[in-house]
């Protein structure tokens, strides 16, 4: 079946650093999603990108939907505690396909 | 207004007991979703309702048994669970359900213990 592959799988990086993860496919999807998860609560929709090329930004977030439709990037720009958790992208069909998962923590 | 709301945040129940996950959205969506998550991993789709009808179920056991009673509303009566079916469940819902520029939108779910 179709599968999003999501890198890296995890980060520990120091507060105010910049963020870049990336998911890929072998299939093209027509929307990208991309969600943040704190522990213990669900999924919260960051940024949905629609169109091929676009790039969206949500506050310090930026995403992208590659070109070939088989690709889509996350930043997060000047990170902060907060930002901890595990970030998924996604990718709806007749089901919403689901990346493996990058895990942030950030250190003061 | 993008919020959907489940009760209750946690449930502890036994082996035998008989309890439901409640969900609700006022989005006016017409497809909502029954998600089981374990820790680290993605979430696992169980059902979708689609205009209120059952449209897909995940070969997902019928000791968990979904219910819509209207398009705002989503059940999830569970009955005779095992400890292996501690997780966190999680409902979503979408404008339409199963096209590929569909956008769902979660709540924050409910973290079930079975002892």
């Amino acid at each position: 079946g179709q599968q999003l592959n999501q890198s890296p799988q995890s980060m520990f990086i120091q507060e105010g650093e910049d963020v870049s993860m990336n998911c890929t496919s072998s299939s093209i999807f027509n929307t990208w999603l991309w969600y943040k998860q704190d522990p213990g609560e669900g999924p919260v929709l960051l940024i949905a990108l629609y169109k091929a090329g676009e790039l969206t930004s949500n506050g310090r977030l930026t995403a992208q939907f590659g070109i070939t439709r088989k690709d889509s990037f996350l930043n997060i720009s000047a990170s902060i505690p907060s930002d901890v958790g595990i970030y998924f992208c996604a990718g709806p069909t007749d089901k919403l396909i689901f990346g493996t998962g990058t895990r942030l923590q950030v250190f003061p | 207004d993008t919020e959907v709301t489940q009760t209750p945040k946690h449930l502890v129940m036994g082996m035998t007991n008989k309890k439901s996950l409640k969900c609700e959205q006022h989005m006016g969506h017409r497809a909502m979703y029954w998600y089981k998550q374990k820790a680290k991993k993605p979430p696992e789709l169980m059902f979708v309702y689609s205009y209120e009808k059952l449209s897909i179920n995940e070969s997902v056991p019928s000791r968990f048994s979904p219910e819509c009673p209207n398009s705002s509303l989503l059940n999830l009566h569970l009955h005779a669970l095992q400890p292996e079916d501690s997780a966190l469940y999680l409902c979503a819902s979408s404008q339409v359900g199963g096209g590929s520029t569909d956008t769902q939108y979660f709540g924050p779910g409910t973290r079930l213990t079975v002892l």
